[in-house]
C-alpha cells in the first residue's frame, strides 16, 4: 500500500538552512507535495514536484527528488522564525477523478531565535 | 487564488447530538471536495471523498451512516456527525481541488478546520 514517512522533529538555528526528509513507497506517484500547517489552521500548500521532474526551486525552498530511491527533500534557506510549523510531506497517486493524497505523519520544525 | 472557507471553526457539543460542518470553496467550483480528520501530533486521516451530485466515497474504516457527506453544490460539501461522542472529538478538515494552472498537478486548497469537542 501506499506509504509516507518522515522525521518527526527538526529543530534549527534562525538563519540556517533546515532540511526536512520523507520517503514514499508509490512509484507510480505523479506529483508529490510539501504542505505547511501553523497551530490550529489548515494546511498551507507550499510546492509540489512533478514526478519526472529532479529538483524545484520557489525562493526559499528548494525541492529534491530522487526518484530511484523514492526520496523527497525539502530545504528552506535563510530559515526564519515564521517558518516555524509543521511540514507534511504528500504524495498523489490515482488518477482521473479517483486520486488521493496520502500524507506523513508531519515534521515539527522549531526555528530558534 | 483558491479559498476554501470551512465553518465552524470550532464547536463544543453534548454527548449524543449531531455537529453539521460546512466547506465552502468561494472562488472556485470544486466538483471533489475531501474530508480528513486529524489527531494531536499525527496525520491528517483521508474520511471520505465527496463528489457533486453523487453518494460519498468512504474510506475503508469509517462509518458513513455516522459521517454524512453532503455535496450538494459545486461550491458547498458538508458533513454532519451524528450522535457524536467524546472519541469524535477531533480536528476535521475539508480540501476542494483547485482550478487554473494548478489543475493539473490536482493542487488541493485546505480549509482552516474545524476542532470539534463532544463533552
Amino acid at each position: 500500500g501506499e506509504d509516507v514517512e518522515q522525521s518527526l522533529f527538526l529543530s534549527v538555528r534562525e538563519g540556517d538552512s533546515s532540511v526536512i526528509n520523507c520517503t514514499y513507497t508509490d512509484s507510480s506517484s505523479t506529483y508529490l507535495y510539501w504542505y505547511k500547517q501553523e497551530p490550529g489552521a489548515g494546511l498551507q500548500l507550499l510546492t509540489y514536484i512533478f514526478s519526472n521532474m529532479d529538483m524545484k526551486q520557489d525562493q526559499r525552498l528548494t525541492v529534491l527528488l530522487n526518484k530511484k530511491d523514492k526520496h523527497l527533500s525539502l530545504r528552506i534557506a535563510d530559515t526564519q522564525t515564521g517558518d516555524s510549523a509543521i511540514y507534511f510531506c504528500a504524495e498523489k497517486f490515482g488518477g482521473g477523478s479517483n486520486y488521493k493524497l496520502t500524507f506523513g505523519k508531519g515534521t515539527l520544525l522549531t526555528v530558534n531565535p | 487564488g483558491a479559498v476554501v472557507s470551512q465553518h465552524p471553526s470550532w464547536v463544543i457539543c453534548k454527548s449524543g447530538t449531531s455537529v453539521k460542518i460546512e466547506c465552502r470553496s468561494l472562488d472556485f467550483q470544486a466538483t471533489t471536495m475531501f474530508w480528513y480528520r486529524q489527531f494531536p501530533k499525527q496525520s491528517l486521516m483521508l474520511m471520505a471523498t465527496s463528489n457533486e451530485g453523487s453518494k460519498a466515497t468512504y474510506e475503508q474504516g469509517v462509518e458513513k451512516d455516522k459521517f454524512l457527506i453532503n455535496h450538494a453544490s459545486l461550491t458547498l460539501s458538508t458533513l454532519t456527525v451524528t450522535s457524536a461522542h467524546p472519541e469524535d472529538s477531533s480536528f476535521y478538515i475539508c480540501s476542494a481541488r483547485g482550478q487554473g494552472r494548478d489543475s493539473g498537478a490536482n493542487v488541493l486548497t485546505f480549509g482552516a478546520g474545524s476542532r470539534l469537542t463532544v463533552l
